[in-house]
């Protein structure tokens, strides 16, 4: 699977909204753009998939590059329970998920 | 929807003992679990892809004889970790999916403490 690169931390205030980057300039035309993130304790949890289109549900925005070189995940008001460790991954043919290390998203209040 | 349970949450056992985690999907029927173990500070590692009614394909560098995974049926999955010692402690957690571009979904992880 393609890599990506994210920065390691980001931080943001409560009820501000949130742009977090990844960049994958080695994409390919198959890779799908999937984040998950991973409160502490917990096991991550899915947030949202794109191939080329934005896309849009209820936990967050996708907004993918024209080239598809770079996307952004967009939180539309953070919330203290947003803070967690925000992981962009490309999945190609392969049903397999390759964990980075993601950016960690602190909320202050 | 998509609600997967791994029990149990946590263990603490002695050093030679083996450990059964369980990971079940609750309202759907998962094609494929995958099983990752999570050291602290750490992102999740891959350590094996499981098919119901197949044998587990495991990454590289993962003990297959260790890790001992039976996907018995479509919503249940299980990892023993056998002859547990201090080193193997650590995070470990199951997700499940209904094949194809669809989302890993994940349990909650179990956290293996060997003493």
């Amino acid at each position: 699977d393609a890599k990506t690169t994210q920065p390691n931390s980001m931080e943001s205030n409560e009820e501000e909204p949130v742009h977090l980057p990844c960049n994958h300039s080695t994409i390919s035309g198959t890779d799908y753009i999937h984040w998950y993130r991973q409160l502490p304790s917990q096991g991550p949890e899915y947030v949202i998939h794109g191939l080329t289109s934005n896309v849009n549900n209820r936990m967050a925005s996708l907004a993918i590059a024209e080239d598809r070189k770079s996307s952004t995940l967009i939180l539309h008001r953070a919330t203290l329970r947003d803070a967690a460790v925000y992981y962009c991954i490309l999945r190609g043919g392969s049903e397999k998920l390759v964990f980075g290390k993601g950016t960690k998203l602190t909320v202050n209040p | 929807g998509a609600v997967v349970s791994q029990h149990p949450s946590w263990v603490i056992c002695k050093s030679g003992t083996s450990v059964k985690i369980e990971c079940r999907s609750l309202d759907f029927q998962a094609t494929t679990m995958f099983w990752y173990r999570q050291f602290p500070k750490q992102s999740l590692m891959l350590m094996a892809t499981s098919n119901e009614g197949s044998k587990a394909t495991y990454e590289q560098g993962v003990e297959k004889d260790k890790f001992l995974i039976n996907h018995a049926s479509l919503t249940l999955s299980t990892l023993t970790v056998t002859s547990a010692h201090p080193e193997d402690s650590s995070f470990y957690i199951c997700s499940a999916t209904t094949g194809g571009i669809q989302p890993q979904h994940f349990g909650d992880g179990t956290r293996l403490s060997i003493l």
